[in-house]
């Protein structure tokens, strides 16, 4: 399965500023999640990062708060805009491969927002 | 809507003991699932996964039942260790969902000495 380097992997911010989260896979890899864990919660889909064309964001979820980047098949970046104390959370990237539904998640990004 | 869901947010076992984790789901159009592993400060781990032409499956240590009748995924640990300490989620793949997941709430599994 896919190894996936995801950085920072924490940071501590103040609200109002924005945090860019890294994902670096080590193949390359068709489709690619981005999800949102608070605190003692679950997993929330933020969006499908597409290579190539714009991502795909799930209901609540917009652009301009969460804008993402897919340059190639093997990278991705989430930025976090102007962060207020409810955007702390932990950030995962996933990704998939081939058709035998490999989804592999990554170390995820630890964010306090103060 | 329609969710995955658990049925018990804690569970407690004796090390040794076969601990079993449930999870109930609503949309009969799922064809895939997944049961995952979170320990503390990491992301979620694959354990064991099914689909939808299967009732069981077998990995080491853990078993994974599929009651589509009553929509019902159970997670299966025999002699269950301290490591097995974690929260363990559920997640189903949706026909049509661009293969997204969607998860349930978790269960915190707590292996007593």
């Amino acid at each position: 399965s896919a190894v996936i380097s995801q950085k920072p992997s924490r940071d501590i911010c103040q609200r109002g500023t924005s945090l860019t989260i890294q994902c670096q896979v080590d193949s390359q890899v068709t489709m690619m999640f981005w999800y949102r864990q608070q605190p003692g919660q679950s997993l929330t889909l933020i969006a499908t990062a597409n290579q190539g064309s714009e991502a795909t964001y799930e209901s609540g979820f917009v652009i301009d708060k969460f804008p993402i980047s897919r340059p190639n098949l093997t990278f991705s970046t989430l930025t976090v805009s102007n962060m207020s104390p409810e955007d702390s959370s932990i950030y995962l990237c996933s990704v998939v491969q081939g058709s035998n539904y490999g989804y592999t998640f990554g170390s995820g990004t630890r964010l306090t927002v103060v | 809507g329609e969710s995955v869901g658990l049925h018990l947010p804690t569970l407690s076992v004796q090390e040794g003991d076969n601990s079993i984790i449930n999870c109930a789901y609503s949309n009969s159009a799922s064809d895939y699932f997944i049961w995952y592993k979170q320990e503390s400060g990491k992301g979620p781990q694959f354990i064991i996964d099914i689909r939808s032409n299967m009732d069981k499956r077998q990995g080491q240590r853990v078993t994974v039942l599929l009651n589509k009748t009553v929509k019902h995924l159970s997670l299966q640990i025999a002699a269950t260790q301290p490591g097995d300490s974690a929260v363990y989620f559920c997640a189903e793949n949706i026909v049509g969902s661009a293969r997204q997941l969607t998860f349930g709430s978790g269960t915190q599994l707590t292996v007593l000495p």
